[in-house]
């Protein structure tokens, strides 16, 4: 079946250093993937999607590149905020039979300090 | 537009009771999906709808129940609590399925 591993945290990161967040995915076909994020006591946010190979998402200065060769979608970005403090999931969505179901890596929680 | 709202907020229940958790979309989206957030697990899919009157099981179905009347109410309904129910859950939606939109949650303690 589909599964999604992202590397594990807490991350903890000075001010505009550089962020990386390793995610591999296993899917059959071409899945779509995606990047959210989720603030402390708030629900998903769609952070950033690449629905084919060598796609690139792009939001907020966050990038992640879908790479078909290496199973991944890395979420980088190249000067973090301490506004950027947030829990980062991974998810893909392969839809068959007239489902949408998203599945979810374990989620990486990001600390941003001064 | 709200987008996704859910209600209550937070709930405690004894086990053994029942509830029912309201989900309601105003952006006309004909999916609707349920998840439960746990530490450690990320989010794990519950129930989905394609439209009103059509529902289908997820990954971890078991102690829920939906039913979708109408496009824009999606509820879950727990009808004898346990322990292990206790989460966070999500309501969702989207239009075709992929850019899916999340309600803030309903966190749950059953004891």
């Amino acid at each position: 079946g589909n599964s999604v591993t992202q590397m594990e945290g807490p991350v903890t990161l000075s001010e505009e250093a550089f962020l990386t967040i390793n995610c591999t995915y296993t899917a059959t076909g071409y899945p779509s993937l995606f990047w959210y994020v989720q603030y402390p006591g708030e629900g998903l946010q769609l952070l950033l999607k690449a629905t084919k190979a060598d796609d690139k998402g792009s939001n907020k200065g966050f990038e992640a590149t879908y790479r078909k060769e290496t199973t991944s979608f890395h979420l980088e970005k190249g000067s973090v905020q301490v506004s950027d403090s947030a829990v980062y999931f991974c998810a893909l969505i392969h839809s068959g039979a007239g489902s949408y179901q998203l599945t979810f890596g374990k989620g990486t929680k990001l600390s941003v300090i001064p | 537009n709200a987008g996704v709202t859910q209600t209550p907020k937070f709930q405690v229940l004894k086990t053994g009771q029942s509830m029912t958790l309201q989900c309601a979309q105003d952006m006309n989206h004909e999916y609707m999906s349920w998840y439960r957030q746990d530490p450690g697990m990320g989010l794990r899919l519950i129930h989905y709808s394609v439209g009103a009157g059509i529902t289908d099981q997820g990954e971890v179905p078991n102690g829920y129940n939906v039913s979708r009347s109408t496009t824009e109410d999606f509820p879950l309904r727990l009808l004898s609590a346990a322990p292990s129910q206790t989460s966070v859950y999500f309501c969702a939606s989207s239009f075709q399925g992929y850019e899916q939109y999340f309600g803030p949650g309903t966190r749950l303690t059953v004891t």
